[in-house]
């Protein structure tokens, strides 16, 4: 089952903040978060692993409550080359060395002069 | 650098043709994925390998099958290509890592059916 994202679109200003969520039904083992910008792949930005930390990118941070099934992904003072598609994939518990992401639907950030 | 090629950027094909999309990585990774992406839907998962020869569904592989006979090479094929499977397809790879797995992708096989 995917994880849901939320929202599934954010329009900010230069210089504004945003966060977006991803909540999972299953227990995760890991996040990943990936930015893909329009007509290029998906890249990758970071990974959370169980315990709660918190990593950064940047001014683009993200956040793991493992007890909620739940992660964040911070911008901060939001630049135009930050505009793009977001996705977090998950990892469950027992995928073992297999790699497999199951990943959200997308948060879809654009940036404005 | 990684690098993960895909055969073609833009395909066409009739509807009951048997489609082929092949992806090729340059790093010796023992993973590789096979996504479609659709708006709204995000990356879905088709099917999977972890070796060579071995292969794994995903969520949705229906009307797909995947062969992988080389390290570096997955290929995803549509047995009777229908108009539903208009997408963008990706391809990924990753080398285990204790839930470290980076992901990278190809650029990606648009995906025409007529």
């Amino acid at each position: 089952q995917q994880p849901v994202q939320s929202p599934q679109a954010v329009i900010l200003r230069e210089g504004e903040d945003a966060v977006i969520n991803c909540s999972s039904s299953k227990a995760l083992y890991s996040v990943h978060w990936y930015r893909q910008k329009h007509g290029e792949a998906p890249v990758f930005l970071m990974i959370l692993l169980k315990g709660g930390e918190q990593k950064g990118h940047e001014k683009i941070s993200a956040s793991f409550n493992e007890k909620k099934q739940q992660s964040s992904l911070y911008l901060t003072a939001s630049q135009l080359s930050y505009s793009g598609t977001y996705f977090c994939g998950t990892q469950t518990f027992g995928s073992g060395n297999t790699g497999k992401l199951i990943f959200g639907q997308g948060t879809t950030l654009q940036v404005k002069p | 650098d990684v690098k993960v090629t895909q055969s073609s950027r833009y395909l066409v094909k009739r509807t009951g043709e048997k489609v082929f999309l092949e992806c090729v990585q340059d790093m010796d990774h023992e993973n590789m994925f096979w996504y479609r992406q659709d708006p709204g839907l995000g990356l879905r998962l088709i099917y999977f390998s972890y070796d060579v020869k071995m292969k794994e569904k995903g969520d949705i592989p229906e009307g797909y099958s995947v062969s992988r006979e080389k390290k570096e090479r997955f290929s995803l094929i549509l047995e009777s290509a229908s108009t539903n499977q208009t997408s963008m397809y990706l391809c990924a790879s990753s080398s285990p890592d204790r839930g470290q797995e980076t992901q990278y992708f190809g650029p990606g096989t648009r995906l025409l059916v007529l």
